[in-house]
């Protein structure tokens, strides 16, 4: 199975900070990486596809990068509604698998 | 719009069989995959296996022979069936929706999902 590592695990931040997200894979994935958003009693909602295409309806604050192994989620400017969990996920290879998660928590 | 509804028991004794439905509403059928995905504290979000409209089907290796997704296509609905449970299936078990290819529209993404069924191993 293809893993991925995420880092940090959780993060503190204030509204209208920067942040970053990385996920690395345990081969190379070419693109196939997938971000997703959830927060608690609800299912994850998917932010960005390709590793850089942002879904239908997602923010422009929010942006993907990467290739290969290596890959970031960056939320320019953190807005009230973005404190959630955050996971990467592979989609090269099933089985397909997923981050452990960044919690992304206000400061 | 689409639209995944779920259903099924929310408590399993241990040995037993689990077994969840999965209704879609709105948008292609046949187009795509659907896969059941279940969530717990200790394993995070776990694929569990997929299934198109014909009825082919990948699982997880970790799941082994204990796990079955069939189709029906006449109510657009698939299901899950995971035999010999034990606690380490209790978990929120969830549908969704898979885009089947890499380009300019997804990237074999879960762009919809169920709400979520919690699932309870415990005798």
């Amino acid at each position: 199975d293809i893993q991925m590592t995420q880092s940090p695990s959780s993060l503190s931040a204030s509204v209208g900070d920067r942040v970053t997200i990385t996920c690395r894979a345990s081969q190379s994935i070419s693109n196939y990486l997938n971000w997703y958003q959830q927060k608690p009693g609800k299912a994850p909602d998917l932010l960005i596809f390709g590793a850089s295409s942002l879904h239908v309806g997602v923010p422009s604050r929010f942006t993907g990068s990467g290739s290969g192994t290596d890959f970031t989620l960056t939320i320019s400017s953190l807005q009230p509604a973005d404190f959630a969990t955050y996971y990467c996920q592979q989609g090269f290879r099933t089985p397909y698998t997923f981050g452990r998660g960044t919690k992304l928590e206000i400061k | 719009q689409v639209q995944l509804q779920q259903w099924g028991a929310g408590l399993v004794k241990p040995s037993e069989t689990l077994s969840l439905t999965c209704g879609v509403l709105g948008g292609s059928f046949s187009g795509y995959f659907w896969t059941w995905i279940r969530q717990s504290p200790g394993k995070g979000l776990e694929w569990i296996g997929e299934t198109n409209h014909r009825g082919n089907t990948n699982y997880s290796p970790s799941l082994g022979s204990r796990v079955t997704i069939s189709v029906d296509t006449s109510k657009n609905q698939f299901s899950l069936i995971l035999h010999s449970v034990t606690v380490a299936d209790t978990a929120v078990y969830y549908c969704a929706r898979v885009t089947p290819l890499c380009g300019s529209v997804g990237c074999y993404d879960f762009a919809y999902w169920g709400h979520g069924a919690p699932v309870t191993v415990s005798s």
